[in-house]
């Protein structure tokens, strides 16, 4: 079961920063969490993944809670092209994935 | 880097018979691949986890005997949905696993007539 939970809805004017929230409370100390967007009819693309720290690269940045219950995935410039699903993701002991229902990201012009 | 593609993207058959869906880490070996279903405006569901060289994991409520998994190679993983029904049209998509990251193929698309 997908240890996560999303809005399922948001929405983002273009140029501004998107930021979208996610819930892990029951997360465990060693599992990882997952960022991928998922454009229709298309396989989820990689976005990011951290464990404790903050971490930030070309596409986006993770925003990690203290106490590792929430997390907030930050798209500093949004785009049309940046509207998709995205998912956060627990990733569990046996490296298996379990999607939960996403936030459907609009990008407003 | 990391590319993994499906095969067939799009299938059509008739009911009761079996489809085979391939998927290929095409830059990298993976031991172990996934496969998920994924109905319209749902979420993806873990259907499976293939170990090459050995018999594939299923999540409960999935049925071995009708979706058969083989992972022969460090680079290929098949799916083959037999005796398909209309309730088994959906989009299928696999992904492979490469350090700590899952990459994912563009998905198949079945439809049972």
């Amino acid at each position: 079961d997908a240890k996560t939970t999303q809005p399922p809805s948001m929405d983002c004017a273009e140029g501004r920063a998107a930021n979208l929230p996610c819930n892990h409370s029951t997360i465990s100390g060693n599992e990882y969490v997952y960022w991928y967007r998922q454009i229709h009819s298309q396989g989820p693309q990689y976005i990011i993944h951290g464990l404790k720290n903050n971490e930030t690269n070309e596409m986006a940045s993770l925003i990690i809670t203290e106490d590792r219950k929430s997390s907030t995935l930050i798209l500093p410039h949004a785009t049309l092209r940046d509207t998709a699903v995205y998912y956060c993701i627990v990733r569990v002991a046996g490296n298996q994935f379990y999607f939960g229902t996403g936030t459907s990201l609009t990008v407003i012009p | 880097g990391a590319v993994v593609s499906q095969h067939p993207s799009w299938v059509i058959c008739k009911s009761g018979t079996s489809v085979k869906i391939e998927c290929r880490s095409l830059d990298f070996q993976a031991t172990t691949m996934f496969w998920y279903r994924q109905f319209p405006k749902q979420s993806l569901m873990l259907m499976a986890t293939s170990n090459e060289g050995s018999k594939a994991t299923y999540e409960q409520g999935v049925e071995k005997d009708k979706f058969l998994i083989n992972h022969a190679s460090l680079t290929l993983s098949t799916l083959t949905v037999t005796s398909a029904h209309p309730e088994d049209s959906s989009f299928y998509i696999c992904s492979a696993h490469l350090g700590n990251t899952q990459y994912f193929g563009p998905g198949t698309r079945l439809t049972v007539l």
